[in-house]
Protein backbone atom coordinates (compact mmCIF):
# COMPACT_ATOMS: atom_id res chain seq x y z
CA UNK A 1 0.00 0.00 0.00
CA UNK A 2 1.82 3.21 -0.91
CA UNK A 3 1.59 6.18 0.56
CA UNK A 4 0.60 8.22 -2.30
CA UNK A 5 -2.14 6.99 -5.02
CA UNK A 6 -2.39 6.69 -8.38
CA UNK A 7 -4.63 5.10 -10.35
CA UNK A 8 -3.02 1.38 -11.96
CA UNK A 9 -3.73 1.93 -15.09
CA UNK A 10 -4.34 4.80 -17.75
CA UNK A 11 -5.16 4.58 -21.49
CA UNK A 12 -5.66 7.02 -24.26
CA UNK A 13 -5.46 7.28 -28.23
CA UNK A 14 -2.80 8.70 -30.55
CA UNK A 15 -2.90 12.20 -30.31
CA UNK A 16 -4.88 12.66 -27.43
CA UNK A 17 -4.19 14.09 -23.84
CA UNK A 18 -4.20 12.17 -20.56
CA UNK A 19 -3.74 12.95 -16.87
CA UNK A 20 -2.35 11.19 -14.07
CA UNK A 21 -3.46 11.67 -10.81
CA UNK A 22 -1.23 11.36 -7.18
CA UNK A 23 -3.49 11.68 -4.50
CA UNK A 24 -1.98 11.83 -0.76
CA UNK A 25 -2.18 14.32 2.45
CA UNK A 26 -0.90 17.33 4.04
CA UNK A 27 2.42 15.48 5.22
CA UNK A 28 3.63 15.18 1.54
CA UNK A 29 2.00 16.76 -1.02
CA UNK A 30 0.34 19.51 1.02
CA UNK A 31 3.54 20.79 2.10
CA UNK A 32 6.22 19.38 -0.07
CA UNK A 33 7.03 18.89 -4.03
CA UNK A 34 6.37 16.88 -6.23
CA UNK A 35 8.41 14.97 -8.68
CA UNK A 36 7.55 12.61 -11.51
CA UNK A 37 8.96 9.96 -13.49
CA UNK A 38 8.87 7.74 -16.40
CA UNK A 39 10.09 4.33 -16.22
CA UNK A 40 10.47 2.43 -19.68
CA UNK A 41 10.57 -1.25 -19.74
CA UNK A 42 13.46 -2.08 -18.51
CA UNK A 43 14.88 0.92 -17.76
CA UNK A 44 15.47 3.23 -14.65
CA UNK A 45 12.88 5.83 -14.10
CA UNK A 46 13.25 9.26 -16.05
CA UNK A 47 12.64 12.82 -14.37
CA UNK A 48 10.11 14.57 -16.18
CA UNK A 49 8.61 17.38 -13.70
CA UNK A 50 10.32 18.32 -10.62
CA UNK A 51 9.21 21.26 -8.24
CA UNK A 52 5.51 20.23 -9.24
CA UNK A 53 5.37 21.99 -12.25
CA UNK A 54 9.50 22.37 -14.21
CA UNK A 55 10.54 20.20 -16.47
CA UNK A 56 14.05 19.65 -16.74
CA UNK A 57 15.78 20.19 -19.93
CA UNK A 58 15.32 18.40 -22.70
CA UNK A 59 11.73 16.88 -21.77
CA UNK A 60 9.15 18.26 -24.46
CA UNK A 61 6.77 20.78 -23.43
CA UNK A 62 4.15 18.05 -24.12
CA UNK A 63 4.97 16.98 -20.12
CA UNK A 64 3.27 19.45 -17.92
CA UNK A 65 2.69 18.77 -13.87
CA UNK A 66 0.42 20.52 -11.31
CA UNK A 67 -0.69 20.66 -7.95
CA UNK A 68 -3.78 21.94 -6.02
CA UNK A 69 -3.84 20.66 -2.15
CA UNK A 70 -3.04 17.66 -1.49
CA UNK A 71 -3.19 16.38 -5.12
CA UNK A 72 -0.85 16.76 -8.18
CA UNK A 73 -1.45 15.70 -11.91
CA UNK A 74 0.51 14.92 -14.41
CA UNK A 75 -0.25 15.72 -17.92
CA UNK A 76 0.66 14.43 -21.33
CA UNK A 77 -0.52 15.80 -24.41
CA UNK A 78 -0.27 14.79 -28.11
CA UNK A 79 0.41 10.86 -27.25
CA UNK A 80 2.19 8.98 -29.02
CA UNK A 81 3.46 4.99 -28.72
CA UNK A 82 6.39 5.77 -26.67
CA UNK A 83 4.81 7.33 -24.23
CA UNK A 84 3.64 3.67 -23.54
CA UNK A 85 5.12 3.41 -19.90
CA UNK A 86 4.72 2.88 -16.09
CA UNK A 87 4.69 6.70 -14.07
CA UNK A 88 5.84 7.53 -10.73
CA UNK A 89 4.98 10.62 -8.55
CA UNK A 90 7.26 11.30 -5.31
CA UNK A 91 7.53 13.78 -2.74
CA UNK A 92 9.10 13.87 0.37
CA UNK A 93 6.64 13.00 3.65
CA UNK A 94 7.37 15.30 7.05
CA UNK A 95 5.81 12.46 9.33
CA UNK A 96 7.29 9.35 7.99
CA UNK A 97 10.97 11.49 7.40
CA UNK A 98 10.90 9.04 3.79
CA UNK A 99 11.11 9.92 0.19
CA UNK A 100 7.46 8.73 -0.89
CA UNK A 101 6.63 7.28 -4.54
CA UNK A 102 2.91 6.46 -5.55
CA UNK A 103 2.43 3.01 -6.38
CA UNK A 104 2.81 3.46 -10.37
CA UNK A 105 0.15 4.03 -13.23
CA UNK A 106 1.03 1.99 -16.55
CA UNK A 107 -0.03 4.48 -19.63
CA UNK A 108 -1.58 2.30 -22.70
CA UNK A 109 -1.32 4.21 -26.10
CA UNK A 110 -4.23 2.75 -27.96
CA UNK B 1 25.07 14.78 -17.86
CA UNK B 2 25.98 12.98 -14.49
CA UNK B 3 26.75 9.10 -15.35
CA UNK B 4 26.49 7.02 -12.27
CA UNK B 5 27.04 3.42 -12.42
CA UNK B 6 25.98 0.81 -9.65
CA UNK B 7 28.44 -2.47 -8.92
CA UNK B 8 28.46 -5.18 -6.40
CA UNK B 9 27.69 -9.15 -6.21
CA UNK B 10 24.26 -10.01 -8.00
CA UNK B 11 23.52 -12.61 -5.42
CA UNK B 12 23.39 -12.85 -1.38
CA UNK B 13 22.70 -15.04 0.49
CA UNK B 14 20.21 -14.54 3.67
CA UNK B 15 21.23 -13.24 6.86
CA UNK B 16 24.38 -11.47 4.74
CA UNK B 17 25.14 -7.53 4.12
CA UNK B 18 24.20 -6.43 0.72
CA UNK B 19 26.77 -4.31 -0.47
CA UNK B 20 26.76 -1.90 -3.61
CA UNK B 21 28.82 0.61 -4.56
CA UNK B 22 27.98 3.67 -7.18
CA UNK B 23 30.29 5.61 -9.61
CA UNK B 24 29.74 8.90 -10.11
CA UNK B 25 31.66 10.02 -13.27
CA UNK B 26 33.48 13.22 -14.39
CA UNK B 27 33.48 13.95 -10.00
CA UNK B 28 30.27 15.51 -9.90
CA UNK B 29 29.62 13.71 -6.45
CA UNK B 30 32.05 16.83 -5.01
CA UNK B 31 30.64 20.07 -6.97
CA UNK B 32 28.15 19.89 -3.59
CA UNK B 33 24.53 21.21 -3.45
CA UNK B 34 22.89 17.67 -4.22
CA UNK B 35 22.17 14.27 -2.04
CA UNK B 36 23.39 10.90 -2.87
CA UNK B 37 20.31 8.28 -2.88
CA UNK B 38 19.64 4.72 -3.15
CA UNK B 39 17.00 3.67 -4.22
CA UNK B 40 15.46 -0.06 -5.30
CA UNK B 41 12.28 -2.23 -7.06
CA UNK B 42 10.94 -5.09 -6.72
CA UNK B 43 10.14 -6.83 -9.83
CA UNK B 44 7.14 -5.92 -11.06
CA UNK B 45 6.42 -3.27 -8.07
CA UNK B 46 7.14 0.11 -7.35
CA UNK B 47 10.07 2.65 -6.27
CA UNK B 48 11.42 2.13 -2.32
CA UNK B 49 13.22 5.17 -1.41
CA UNK B 50 16.31 3.25 0.70
CA UNK B 51 18.18 6.73 2.03
CA UNK B 52 20.70 9.64 1.19
CA UNK B 53 23.89 11.04 2.16
CA UNK B 54 25.98 14.45 1.32
CA UNK B 55 29.63 14.88 0.66
CA UNK B 56 30.26 15.70 4.15
CA UNK B 57 28.96 12.31 5.21
CA UNK B 58 25.94 13.19 6.53
CA UNK B 59 22.95 10.35 6.39
CA UNK B 60 18.93 10.00 6.10
CA UNK B 61 17.81 6.97 6.13
CA UNK B 62 14.33 5.39 5.64
CA UNK B 63 12.63 4.62 8.87
CA UNK B 64 11.62 1.07 7.88
CA UNK B 65 15.32 0.43 7.11
CA UNK B 66 17.19 2.31 9.34
CA UNK B 67 18.33 -0.39 11.41
CA UNK B 68 19.84 -2.58 8.41
CA UNK B 69 21.44 0.25 6.40
CA UNK B 70 24.94 2.16 6.58
CA UNK B 71 25.84 4.50 4.03
CA UNK B 72 29.33 6.14 3.19
CA UNK B 73 30.88 8.35 0.59
CA UNK B 74 34.52 8.19 -1.00
CA UNK B 75 35.38 11.61 -2.29
CA UNK B 76 38.60 10.23 -3.52
CA UNK B 77 37.00 8.19 -5.68
CA UNK B 78 33.88 10.04 -6.54
CA UNK B 79 31.39 6.87 -4.99
CA UNK B 80 28.96 6.76 -2.75
CA UNK B 81 28.15 2.89 -1.44
CA UNK B 82 25.09 1.06 0.41
CA UNK B 83 25.20 -1.35 2.93
CA UNK B 84 22.32 -3.60 4.17
CA UNK B 85 22.60 -6.21 6.59
CA UNK B 86 20.44 -9.09 7.35
CA UNK B 87 18.98 -9.74 4.32
CA UNK B 88 16.11 -11.79 3.52
CA UNK B 89 14.54 -12.86 -0.08
CA UNK B 90 12.17 -9.71 0.57
CA UNK B 91 15.24 -7.35 -0.26
CA UNK B 92 15.18 -8.93 -3.63
CA UNK B 93 14.94 -6.15 -6.25
CA UNK B 94 17.02 -3.89 -8.88
CA UNK B 95 18.98 -1.32 -7.07
CA UNK B 96 19.28 2.08 -8.56
CA UNK B 97 21.86 5.10 -7.28
CA UNK B 98 20.83 8.36 -8.38
CA UNK B 99 21.58 12.19 -7.87
CA UNK B 100 18.82 14.00 -5.31
CA UNK B 101 18.12 17.43 -5.98
CA UNK B 102 18.26 19.44 -2.60
CA UNK B 103 15.77 20.02 -0.37
CA UNK B 104 13.20 19.61 -3.14
CA UNK B 105 13.21 15.66 -3.48
CA UNK B 106 13.57 14.68 -7.01
CA UNK B 107 15.88 12.58 -8.73
CA UNK B 108 17.33 13.70 -11.77
CA UNK B 109 20.31 11.15 -12.60
CA UNK B 110 19.50 7.89 -12.11
CA UNK B 111 22.24 4.81 -12.41
CA UNK B 112 20.89 1.86 -14.62
CA UNK B 113 19.88 -0.39 -11.89
CA UNK B 114 21.50 -3.36 -11.00
CA UNK B 115 19.67 -6.76 -9.95
CA UNK B 116 20.31 -7.91 -6.52
CA UNK B 117 18.95 -11.56 -6.28
CA UNK B 118 18.60 -12.74 -2.04
CA UNK B 119 18.82 -16.50 -1.90
CA UNK B 120 20.71 -19.74 -0.83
Amino acid sequence: QSVLTQPPSVSAAPGQKVTISCSGSSSNIGNNYVSWYQQLPGTAPKLLIYDNNKRPSGILDRFSGSKSGTSATLGITGLQTADEADYYCGTWDTRLSTVVFGGGTNLTVL
Amino acid sequence: QVPLQESGPGLVKPSQTLSLTCTVSGGSISSGGYFWSWIRQPAGKGLEWIGRIYTSGSTTYNPSLKSRVTMSVDMSKSQFSLKLSSVTAADTAVYYCAREGWLSYYFDYWGQGTLVTVSS
